[in-house]
Protein backbone atom coordinates (compact mmCIF):
# COMPACT_ATOMS: atom_id res chain seq x y z
CA UNK A 1 0.00 0.00 0.00
CA UNK A 2 0.89 3.37 -0.70
CA UNK A 3 2.00 6.56 1.91
CA UNK A 4 2.75 9.74 2.28
CA UNK A 5 4.70 11.56 5.06
CA UNK A 6 4.71 15.24 5.52
CA UNK A 7 7.19 15.11 8.73
CA UNK A 8 6.21 19.22 9.32
CA UNK A 9 2.47 19.86 10.79
CA UNK A 10 3.76 23.52 10.73
CA UNK A 11 6.58 25.68 8.82
CA UNK A 12 7.11 29.11 9.15
CA UNK A 13 9.26 31.80 7.18
CA UNK A 14 9.50 35.37 6.46
CA UNK A 15 8.37 37.20 3.49
CA UNK A 16 11.17 36.97 0.87
CA UNK A 17 13.25 34.16 1.97
CA UNK A 18 12.77 30.65 0.31
CA UNK A 19 10.71 28.28 1.20
CA UNK A 20 10.30 24.46 1.50
CA UNK A 21 7.72 22.23 2.33
CA UNK A 22 8.69 18.55 2.65
CA UNK A 23 6.99 14.87 1.43
CA UNK A 24 8.49 12.11 1.65
CA UNK A 25 6.60 8.88 -0.56
CA UNK A 26 6.40 4.99 -0.45
CA UNK A 27 4.78 3.45 -3.94
CA UNK A 28 4.99 0.11 -5.29
CA UNK A 29 6.60 0.98 -8.28
CA UNK A 30 6.86 4.73 -10.45
CA UNK A 31 4.62 7.01 -8.63
CA UNK A 32 2.63 9.80 -9.86
CA UNK A 33 3.14 12.45 -7.64
CA UNK A 34 0.73 16.04 -6.70
CA UNK A 35 0.95 18.67 -3.88
CA UNK A 36 -2.50 20.56 -3.48
CA UNK A 37 -2.90 23.50 -1.17
CA UNK A 38 -6.08 24.82 0.72
CA UNK A 39 -6.48 28.00 1.92
CA UNK A 40 -9.22 28.41 4.84
CA UNK A 41 -12.42 27.56 4.38
CA UNK A 42 -11.73 26.31 1.18
CA UNK A 43 -11.24 22.96 -0.94
CA UNK A 44 -7.96 21.66 -2.06
CA UNK A 45 -6.85 23.32 -5.12
CA UNK A 46 -4.37 21.76 -7.68
CA UNK A 47 -1.09 23.20 -7.60
CA UNK A 48 1.32 21.05 -9.62
CA UNK A 49 2.35 17.43 -10.36
CA UNK A 50 4.80 14.80 -11.35
CA UNK A 51 4.38 12.19 -14.02
CA UNK A 52 7.79 11.75 -15.81
CA UNK A 53 10.24 13.53 -17.53
CA UNK A 54 12.15 16.29 -15.93
CA UNK A 55 12.35 15.71 -12.39
CA UNK A 56 11.92 19.53 -11.57
CA UNK A 57 8.08 20.52 -12.04
CA UNK A 58 6.95 23.88 -12.24
CA UNK A 59 3.54 24.82 -10.93
CA UNK A 60 0.76 27.63 -10.20
CA UNK A 61 1.82 30.66 -8.34
CA UNK A 62 5.67 30.62 -8.63
CA UNK A 63 5.69 27.27 -6.74
CA UNK A 64 7.99 24.33 -8.33
CA UNK A 65 8.47 20.51 -6.79
CA UNK A 66 11.62 18.41 -7.50
CA UNK A 67 11.44 14.57 -7.59
CA UNK A 68 13.83 12.63 -6.10
CA UNK A 69 13.92 8.97 -6.53
CA UNK A 70 16.89 7.80 -4.54
CA UNK A 71 15.51 9.56 -1.79
CA UNK A 72 11.92 8.97 -2.17
CA UNK A 73 11.04 12.37 -1.78
CA UNK A 74 8.85 15.45 -3.42
CA UNK A 75 9.79 18.54 -1.75
CA UNK A 76 7.49 21.73 -2.47
CA UNK A 77 9.68 25.02 -3.26
CA UNK A 78 9.31 28.54 -3.80
CA UNK A 79 12.41 30.88 -3.88
CA UNK A 80 10.59 33.74 -2.49
CA UNK A 81 7.43 33.29 -0.19
CA UNK A 82 4.71 35.58 -0.23
CA UNK A 83 2.55 36.16 3.17
CA UNK A 84 -0.69 35.02 1.16
CA UNK A 85 1.25 31.82 0.50
CA UNK A 86 0.19 30.98 3.91
CA UNK A 87 -2.26 28.07 3.95
CA UNK A 88 -2.31 24.45 4.30
CA UNK A 89 -0.06 22.12 1.75
CA UNK A 90 -1.08 18.16 1.17
CA UNK A 91 0.91 16.19 -0.87
CA UNK A 92 -0.50 12.96 -2.54
CA UNK A 93 1.20 9.56 -4.54
CA UNK A 94 -0.53 7.31 -6.41
CA UNK A 95 0.74 4.12 -8.46
CA UNK A 96 1.47 4.19 -12.20
CA UNK A 97 0.00 1.15 -12.94
CA UNK A 98 -2.22 -1.88 -10.70
CA UNK A 99 -5.29 -1.76 -9.38
CA UNK A 100 -5.50 1.20 -7.12
CA UNK A 101 -7.12 4.16 -8.39
CA UNK A 102 -7.02 6.64 -5.89
CA UNK A 103 -4.69 8.83 -4.14
CA UNK A 104 -3.26 9.10 -1.04
CA UNK A 105 -2.54 12.04 0.81
CA UNK A 106 -0.25 13.37 3.87
CA UNK A 107 -1.27 14.75 6.42
CA UNK A 108 -1.03 18.56 5.67
CA UNK A 109 1.49 21.39 6.41
CA UNK A 110 0.24 24.74 7.45
CA UNK A 111 2.61 27.17 6.14
CA UNK A 112 2.64 30.39 7.50
CA UNK A 113 4.59 33.13 6.00
CA UNK A 114 5.44 36.44 8.11
CA UNK A 115 5.27 39.91 7.46
CA UNK B 1 -13.00 29.25 -7.71
CA UNK B 2 -13.21 26.11 -9.27
CA UNK B 3 -15.92 24.54 -11.21
CA UNK B 4 -17.23 22.38 -8.03
CA UNK B 5 -20.06 23.12 -5.51
CA UNK B 6 -20.92 21.59 -2.87
CA UNK B 7 -24.20 22.63 -0.74
CA UNK B 8 -24.85 22.85 2.06
CA UNK B 9 -21.72 24.54 3.23
CA UNK B 10 -22.60 23.83 7.12
CA UNK B 11 -24.80 21.58 8.09
CA UNK B 12 -25.71 20.80 11.68
CA UNK B 13 -27.68 17.67 12.67
CA UNK B 14 -28.48 14.90 15.55
CA UNK B 15 -27.50 11.54 15.18
CA UNK B 16 -31.22 10.43 14.67
CA UNK B 17 -31.46 12.60 11.70
CA UNK B 18 -31.59 11.98 7.63
CA UNK B 19 -29.56 14.82 5.28
CA UNK B 20 -28.01 14.81 1.99
CA UNK B 21 -24.85 16.82 0.57
CA UNK B 22 -24.96 17.36 -2.38
CA UNK B 23 -22.27 18.07 -5.36
CA UNK B 24 -22.30 19.17 -8.77
CA UNK B 25 -19.17 19.61 -11.31
CA UNK B 26 -19.41 21.63 -14.26
CA UNK B 27 -16.34 20.57 -15.65
CA UNK B 28 -17.41 17.62 -17.78
CA UNK B 29 -15.73 15.34 -15.54
CA UNK B 30 -16.30 11.66 -15.78
CA UNK B 31 -15.05 10.40 -12.11
CA UNK B 32 -16.31 12.01 -9.01
CA UNK B 33 -15.14 11.39 -5.33
CA UNK B 34 -16.44 12.11 -1.75
CA UNK B 35 -13.35 12.30 0.99
CA UNK B 36 -13.70 12.64 4.75
CA UNK B 37 -11.41 15.41 6.01
CA UNK B 38 -10.74 15.43 9.55
CA UNK B 39 -8.13 17.81 11.79
CA UNK B 40 -4.85 17.19 11.97
CA UNK B 41 -5.52 13.63 9.83
CA UNK B 42 -4.78 12.84 5.93
CA UNK B 43 -7.89 13.19 3.93
CA UNK B 44 -9.86 9.84 3.60
CA UNK B 45 -11.23 8.52 0.24
CA UNK B 46 -14.53 7.20 1.15
CA UNK B 47 -16.26 6.51 -1.98
CA UNK B 48 -15.45 7.10 -6.19
CA UNK B 49 -17.70 7.07 -8.83
CA UNK B 50 -16.76 6.48 -12.90
CA UNK B 51 -19.62 7.13 -15.08
CA UNK B 52 -22.22 6.82 -12.63
CA UNK B 53 -21.01 3.29 -11.41
CA UNK B 54 -19.32 3.49 -8.14
CA UNK B 55 -16.17 1.91 -8.31
CA UNK B 56 -14.57 2.15 -4.79
CA UNK B 57 -15.88 2.04 -1.65
CA UNK B 58 -13.30 2.26 1.00
CA UNK B 59 -14.67 0.54 3.92
CA UNK B 60 -17.23 3.20 4.65
CA UNK B 61 -20.31 2.75 7.22
CA UNK B 62 -23.57 1.82 5.68
CA UNK B 63 -24.64 5.01 7.77
CA UNK B 64 -23.31 6.78 4.43
CA UNK B 65 -24.85 6.28 1.17
CA UNK B 66 -23.79 7.64 -1.85
CA UNK B 67 -25.44 7.89 -4.96
CA UNK B 68 -24.66 9.27 -8.74
CA UNK B 69 -27.44 10.07 -10.88
CA UNK B 70 -25.41 11.33 -14.02
CA UNK B 71 -21.73 12.08 -14.37
CA UNK B 72 -22.32 16.18 -12.51
CA UNK B 73 -24.22 15.02 -9.95
CA UNK B 74 -22.92 13.28 -6.80
CA UNK B 75 -24.77 13.02 -3.59
CA UNK B 76 -24.12 11.12 0.21
CA UNK B 77 -26.99 10.40 2.14
CA UNK B 78 -26.43 9.98 5.83
CA UNK B 79 -28.39 8.57 8.46
CA UNK B 80 -27.99 7.75 12.25
CA UNK B 81 -24.68 9.48 11.72
CA UNK B 82 -22.23 9.57 14.93
CA UNK B 83 -20.26 12.63 16.67
CA UNK B 84 -16.80 11.14 15.28
CA UNK B 85 -19.09 11.33 11.97
CA UNK B 86 -18.50 15.42 12.42
CA UNK B 87 -15.86 16.50 9.94
CA UNK B 88 -15.09 18.44 6.58
CA UNK B 89 -16.52 16.69 3.49
CA UNK B 90 -15.12 17.05 0.23
CA UNK B 91 -16.06 16.36 -2.97
CA UNK B 92 -13.92 15.90 -6.33
CA UNK B 93 -13.57 15.49 -10.06
CA UNK B 94 -11.46 14.66 -12.21
CA UNK B 95 -11.31 14.09 -16.05
CA UNK B 96 -11.02 10.90 -16.10
CA UNK B 97 -11.00 7.48 -13.82
CA UNK B 98 -6.94 7.11 -14.09
CA UNK B 99 -4.31 7.66 -12.20
CA UNK B 100 -2.17 10.89 -13.27
CA UNK B 101 -5.17 13.14 -13.71
CA UNK B 102 -5.39 15.83 -11.21
CA UNK B 103 -8.45 16.29 -8.86
CA UNK B 104 -10.66 19.49 -8.47
CA UNK B 105 -12.28 20.09 -5.03
CA UNK B 106 -15.37 21.73 -4.03
CA UNK B 107 -15.58 23.97 -0.95
CA UNK B 108 -16.55 21.84 1.61
CA UNK B 109 -19.25 21.19 3.85
CA UNK B 110 -18.73 21.41 7.61
CA UNK B 111 -20.79 18.32 9.29
CA UNK B 112 -21.18 18.73 13.06
CA UNK B 113 -23.08 15.58 14.56
CA UNK B 114 -24.22 16.84 18.12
Amino acid sequence: AQSVAQPEDQVNVAEGNPLTVKCTYSVSGNPYLFWYVQYPNRGLQFLLKYITGDNLVKGSYGFEAEFNKSQTSFHLKKPSALVSDSALYFCAVSPTSGSARQLTFGSGTQLTVLP
Amino acid sequence: ETGVTQTPRHLVMGMTNKKSLKCEQHLGHNAMYWYKQSAKKPLELMFVYSLEERVENNSVPSRFSPECPNSSHLFLHLHTLQPEDSALYLCASSQELGIGYEQFFGPGTRLTVL
